[in-house]
């Protein structure tokens, strides 16, 4: 069963354009909703926390939001920049484990 | 301060084979996390530990899986008979205490790569 998904799963674009990565979740009793960054052969760099009481959060060019009527989070990344190239992985908050999406795998180049 | 740091950060070894994979939270933090990520997935909860207990392994796939946290700080991830299909990038993760309902941040460590050949 698969509680988290992602869309797309892979995005190559221009630097400079402006990106919206999507993530949805079946479960809509949703505590909090992560995003996380993965450069290849690392470890996951936390983005951005929405908790469930919040709509959205903001950290400079990165803006996600959350509506849990719909199941739904989505992460903005503005101004794309050839640095912002990782993999995008969202995660819920299950009770007490993250149950993270398969990641959107994005490419930016110059 | 120090991040959550695991050991070794690569591990190669033969089907059938015992290995041990360690995890190092941040000082402090009570609740500690494995997680496990195949290629082009996302990572999989495998256990969780508050202190020394493990509150919930309901994610390790089977009884080759073991995990212990006898002092409440460090953890080691051991896994008897390995089979090729245990390969992955193992990823441990620490906060500063877990409760049901409410979620404090977890911090990832750069993972152990198991190779199973």
């Amino acid at each position: 069963k698969q509680e988290v998904t992602q869309i797309p799963a892979a995005l190559s674009v221009p630097e400079g354009e402006n990106l919206v990565l999507n993530c949805s979740f079946t479960d809509s009793a949703i505590y909090n909703l992560q995003w996380f960054r993965q450069d290849p052969g690392k470890g996951l760099t936390s983005l951005l926390l929405i908790q469930s009481s919040q709509r959205e959060q903001t950290s400079g060019r990165l803006n996600a939001s959350l509506d849990k009527s719909s199941g739904r989070s989505t992460l903005y990344i503005a101004a794309s920049q050839p640095g912002d190239s990782a993999t995008y992985l969202c995660a819920k908050w299950g009770t007490d484990k993250l149950i993270f999406g398969t990641g959107t795998r994005l490419q930016v180049f110059p | 301060g120090a991040g959550v740091s695991q050991t070794p950060s690569n591990k190669v070894t033969e089907k059938g084979k015992y290995v041990e994979l360690r995890c190092d939270p941040i000082s402090g933090h009570t609740a500690l996390y494995w997680y496990r990520q195949s290629l082009g997935q996302g990572p999989e909860f495998l256990i969780y530990f508050q202190g020394t207990g493990a509150a919930d392994d309901s994610g390790l796939p089977n009884d080759r899986f073991f995990a212990v946290r006898p002092e409440g700080s460090v953890s080691t991830l051991k896994i008897q008979r390995t089979e090729r299909g245990d390969s992955a990038v193992y990823l441990c993760a620490s906060s500063v205490s877990s409760g049901s309902g409410s979620y404090n941040e977890q911090f990832f460590g750069p993972g152990t790569r198991l190779t199973v050949l």
